[in-house]
C-alpha cells in the first residue's frame, strides 16, 4: 500500500539508450511531479501535472518526455541518454498546485555508463 | 531571484547534544517555508510547513522557527535515529507554486 511508487528503484545503462521511470499514487491527489536530484543532494523541479495537464516544464532537454495517463500516474522517458543524466529522479504528488505537503517516491537512481 | 542556503552542510553531534540547523532565504514575498527529512535511499518526508515570521511548529524532538530572512530547525536532545539530511525549500508568490529547494544538512548523530 505504497503511497507514490517508482520503477526501477535502480537503473544503469549505456550512453544513447532510451529509458523509462515510472511512477504511481494511491493519494487520490491532483498535481504529481518529477524532482532530479544531482550529487549536491539539491533538487530541481523537472516537470509537474495537474489533472493530467502539464503545468511547469522546467528548462529540460527535449530528451525527456513526461507522460500522464491518468491523474494517478506520471511517467518519464528519457531518449539518448547522456553520462549527465546520471542523478536520483524522484516522483512525487499532492493534493493540489497550491502546497498542501508533497509525498515522494523513494528515488529512481540512475547511473549512465 | 529566489534562494534557499543551508548551513552547515554537516553537523555531527552526541546523542543529548541540542543543536540548530540553519536556512537562509531569499524570496519575493514569501508563500511558505518548509522542512523535510530525507534519509539515505529515500524520498524525502515532510516535517512542517511555516507561513510567516514568527509562527513556530513542534513536533517530538525537533522546533522550526521562522524569521523574515530564515528559518532554524532545533533539535533537542537528539538520538541516533534522528541522523538523516534535513531539506528546506521556499515558495514564493511568484514561483508559479514550485518549491526552491536547499542542499541540506546532514545531521549525524553518534550514540
Amino acid at each position: 500500500d505504497t503511497a507514490v511508487s517508482q520503477t526501477p528503484k535502480y537503473l544503469v545503462t549505456q550512453m544513447g539508450n532510451d529509458k523509462s521511470i515510472k511512477c504511481e499514487q494511491n493519494l487520490g491527489h491532483d498535481t504529481m511531479y518529477w524532482y532530479k536530484q544531482d550529487s549536491k543532494k539539491f533538487l530541481k523541479i523537472m516537470f509537474s501535472y495537474n489533472n493530467k495537464e502539464l503545468i511547469i516544464n522546467e528548462t529540460v532537454p527535449n530528451r525527456f518526455s513526461p507522460k500522464s495517463p491518468d491523474k494517478a500516474h506520471l511517467n518519464l522517458h528519457i531518449n539518448s541518454l547522456e553520462l549527465g543524466d546520471s542523478a536520483v529522479y524522484f516522483c512525487a504528488s499532492s493534493p493540489g498546485q497550491v502546497y498542501r505537503g508533497y509525498t515522494f517516491g523513494s528515488g529512481t537512481r540512475l547511473t549512465v555508463v | 531571484e529566489d534562494q534557499v542556503t543551508q548551513s552547515p552542510e554537516a553537523l555531527r553531534l552526541q546523542e543529548g547534544e541540542s543543536s540548530s540547523l540553519n536556512c537562509s532565504y531569499t524570496v519575493s514575498g514569501l508563500r511558505g517555508l518548509f522542512w523535510y527529512r530525507q534519509d539515505p535511499g529515500k524520498g524525502p518526508e515532510f516535517l512542517f510547513t511555516l507561513y510567516s515570521a514568527g509562527e513556530e511548529k513542534e513536533k517530538e524532538r525537533l522546533k522550526a522557527t521562522l524569521t523574515k530572512k530564515e528559518s532554524f530547525l532545533h533539535i533537542t536532545a537528539p538520538k541516533p535515529e534522528d541522523s538523516a539530511t534535513y531539506l528546506c525549500a521556499v515558495q514564493g508568490q511568484d514561483s508559479n507554486y514550485q518549491l526552491i529547494w536547499g542542499a541540506g544538512t546532514k545531521l549525524i548523530i553518534k550514540p
